[in-house]
């Protein structure tokens, strides 16, 4: 069980576009999304907290404006790269919490993005 | 501010030996401590998590972790390493406790597994 999945796995897309993740529970609904961003040889820092129904909490340094996150529903939130940049290129990582298990987050298995 | 230190990078070990992974958290009070592995193509995966009690925390595939407050310390071990160990292990804090929105990750250890 807890399974979150995240689609596409990679994406390459030119630079001045918008790319779309999307991030999913699988078997479980889940009230509170988180998205990450993961360097090469590098830890996870979290980038913005998603609630569904409301809007995202970021973190200090991450621009709204260019990381997009909806929640519309308990069992998928979406991260949206707007203008994409050469230096946006990384892994995109989210997790989930499940409804009423508020202390373990479950992973999926990253997006690549590539921006030329 | 929190924080989590995995002192080494990269750690080799032979198959069948014993592992033992560092993690220290500087945190001002007692955190929900957390230890996960990720693998090429795959999400990270919980080993196990320390939120009270038992300072030796059992986990999957054969792990345990130990958590000492007067360390600030919460490393990993493995009394017998598999090949199908090596992979990315990180050590977490959920600053503040019971609120996992904030997991703070340590920089990571690649573990490298000689046949």
């Amino acid at each position: 069980g807890a399974v979150v999945s995240q689609h596409p796995s990679w994406v390459i897309c030119k630079s001045g576009t918008s790319v779309k993740i999307e991030c999913r529970s699988l078997d479980f609904q889940a009230t509170t999304m988180f998205w990450y961003r993961q360097f090469p040889k590098q830890s996870l820092m979290l980038m913005a907290t998603s609630n569904e129904g409301s809007k995202a909490t970021y973190e200090q340094g991450v621009e709204k404006d260019k990381f997009l996150i909806n929640h519309a529903s308990l069992t998928l939130s979406t991260l949206t790269v707007t203008s994409a940049h050469p230096e946006d290129s990384s892994f995109y990582i989210c997790s989930a919490t499940p409804a009423g298990g508020a202390d373990t987050q479950y992973f999926g298995p990253g997006t690549r993005l590539t921006v030329l | 501010a929190q924080s989590v230190t995995q002192p080494d990078i990269h750690i080799t070990v032979s198959e069948g030996a014993s592992l033992e992974l560092r993690c220290n958290y500087s945190y001002g009070a007692t955190p929900y401590l957390f230890w996960y592995v990720q693998s090429p193509g795959q999400g990270l995966q919980l080993l196990l998590k320390y939120f009270s009690g038992d300072t030796l925390v059992q986990g999957i595939k054969g792990f345990e972790a130990e958590f000492k407050r007067s360390q600030s310390s919460f490393n990993l071990r493995k009394p017998s390493v598999h090949w199908s160990d090596a992979a990315e292990y990180f050590c977490a804090v959920a600053a503040p406790p019971g609120n996992t929105g904030k997991l703070i990750f340590g920089q990571g250890t690649t573990l490298q597994v000689k046949p």
